[in-house]
């Protein structure tokens, strides 16, 4: 089964651009969650998609959304970029999302100048 | 204060030898999960356990539901397991995670 992977894998934008990020899961798996890794806040949760509809969400202002397709392959858009927004963008994948294990892509490391 | 703690930050060991991550979180949870991150970013899941203890190779974690506490072992270390080792809680649908501990194995 291939695992989880993310797209691109790296990008540089200037200030005030948007960029949006994309996830396939694991086949078979119906729920993708979304993280931001940074130096000084460490990894935190962003949202959770499970069949198309966001289930859950961390404390990220409205620039960062989401979606979720029908095969359920997710985007993540920031739009409006700041300097903080510099950090590595990971998803993860898992069946049901809930206490079964969770499957991480390589992440997309986003670099904003 | 962090709703999951991990202690040490960061932990030097010789090769060979005995390592204990620890984890303690402040909220309920369904499950706890330890992760591993290398250089480059890359996540691997090693455990998610719910109750008492589990074993792959040479790793063990352990999980104490009523104090709120677990603990990652590693035996007989190897500069392979140089990395950033992250205990996740399972909460209300999302993870929260542990601010990791650096480890560096030297020959």
């Amino acid at each position: 089964k291939a695992g989880v992977t993310q797209t691109p894998r790296y990008l540089i934008k200037t200030r005030g651009q948007q960029v949006t990020l994309s996830c396939s899961p694991i086949s078979g798996h119906r729920s993708v969650s979304w993280y931001q890794q940074t130096p000084g806040q460490g990894l935190q949760f962003l949202f959770e998609y499970f069949s198309e509809t966001q289930r859950n969400k961390g404390n990220f202002p409205g620039r960062f959304s989401g979606r979720q397709f029908s095969n359920s392959r997710s985007e993540m858009n920031v739009s409006t970029l700041e300097l903080g927004d510099s950090a590595l963008y990971l998803c993860a994948s898992s069946l049901d999302g809930q206490t079964l294990g969770q499957f991480f892509g390589p992440g997309t490391r986003l670099t904003v100048l | 204060k962090n709703e999951v703690e991990q202690s040490p930050q960061n932990l030097t060991a010789q090769e060979g030898e005995f390592i204990t991550i620890n984890c303690s979180y402040s909220v309920g949870i369904s499950a706890l999960h330890w992760l591993q991150q290398h250089p480059g970013g890359g996540i691997v899941s090693l455990f998610m356990l719910s109750s008492g203890k589990k074993k792959h190779g040479r790793l063990i974690a352990t999980i104490n539901i009523q104090e709120k506490h677990s603990s990652l072992h590693i035996t007989a270390s190897h500069p392979r397991d140089s990395a950033v080792y992250i205990c996740a809680v399972h909460n209300t649908d999302k993870l929260i995670f542990g601010t990791g501990t650096r480890l560096q194995v030297f020959p």
